[in-house]
């Protein structure tokens, strides 16, 4: 079954409000990544957590990792609406280099 | 923008024929992968390699074929398409050793009517 699972499937904002979204897996891992997709086109990776990290930030994006609880949050401060797009989690377990991709969070944020 | 590039970006095509999407990344990158995506839908590895004449099997089975001759170029094939085909099929590559992530193409979206 899927490592990494998000939640929720989908989220409505308005622009300005924080948007949280959660991965949950279920191995260790040795890095999680997120990584954006806008609607038809390939994923844009957006930041990197190892596992020894418990908190990354990058401009309005704040991921955490809970290794104990084999979570991750990705925080996005600020909306706009260029941030409308899916999210995926993707973990790297050291199985021969390869991710495993969540089934992503849809946001949408409304002007 | 990512240096990696996927052709064609739209191909709609009839029962039986044989494809070839392309892949071809200028980053040095030793690692290439294929995934499987339906629209709103996880991601699906369906091929990768770790370098020239390396390539393996994905997590999801599928009836086509990769080849490695080129560390820039990781062709994907169908040798005889079906409508169960349709789907958008994503290039990746990342580094060796290097805790970068993976850049990914913009896609191909394969219609098979």
């Amino acid at each position: 079954s899927q490592q990494g699972e998000e939640d929720p499937q989908a989220l409505s904002i308005q622009e300005g409000e924080n948007a949280t979204m959660n991965c949950s897996y279920k191995t260790s891992i040795n890095n999680l990544q997120w990584y954006r997709q806008n609607s038809g086109r390939g994923l844009v990776h957006l930041i990197l957590i190892r596992s020894n990290e418990r908190e990354k930030h990058s401009g309005r994006l704040r991921v955490t990792l809970d290794t104990s609880k084999k979570s991750s949050s990705l925080l996005i401060t600020a909306s706009r609406a260029a941030d409308t797009a899916s999210y995926f989690c993707a973990t790297d377990a050291g199985n021969a280099g390869k991710s495993t991709f969540g089934d992503g969070t849809t946001l949408t944020v409304k002007p | 923008e990512a240096d990696i590039y996927q052709t064609p970006r739209y191909l709609v095509i009839g029962t039986g024929k044989k494809i070839t999407l392309e892949c071809s990344q200028t980053m040095g990158h030793d690692k290439m992968y294929w995934y499987q995506q339906d629209p709103g839908m996880e991601l699906h590895l369906i091929h990768y390699s770790y370098g020239v004449n390396s390539t393996e099997k994905g997590d999801l089975s599928s009836e086509s074929t990769v080849s490695r001759i080129r560390t820039e170029h990781f062709p994907l094939t169908l040798e005889s398409a079906r409508p169960s085909h349709t789907s958008q099929y994503l290039c990746a590559s990342s580094e060796f050793g290097r805790d970068y992530g993976y850049t990914f193409g913009s896609g191909t979206r394969l219609t098979v009517v």
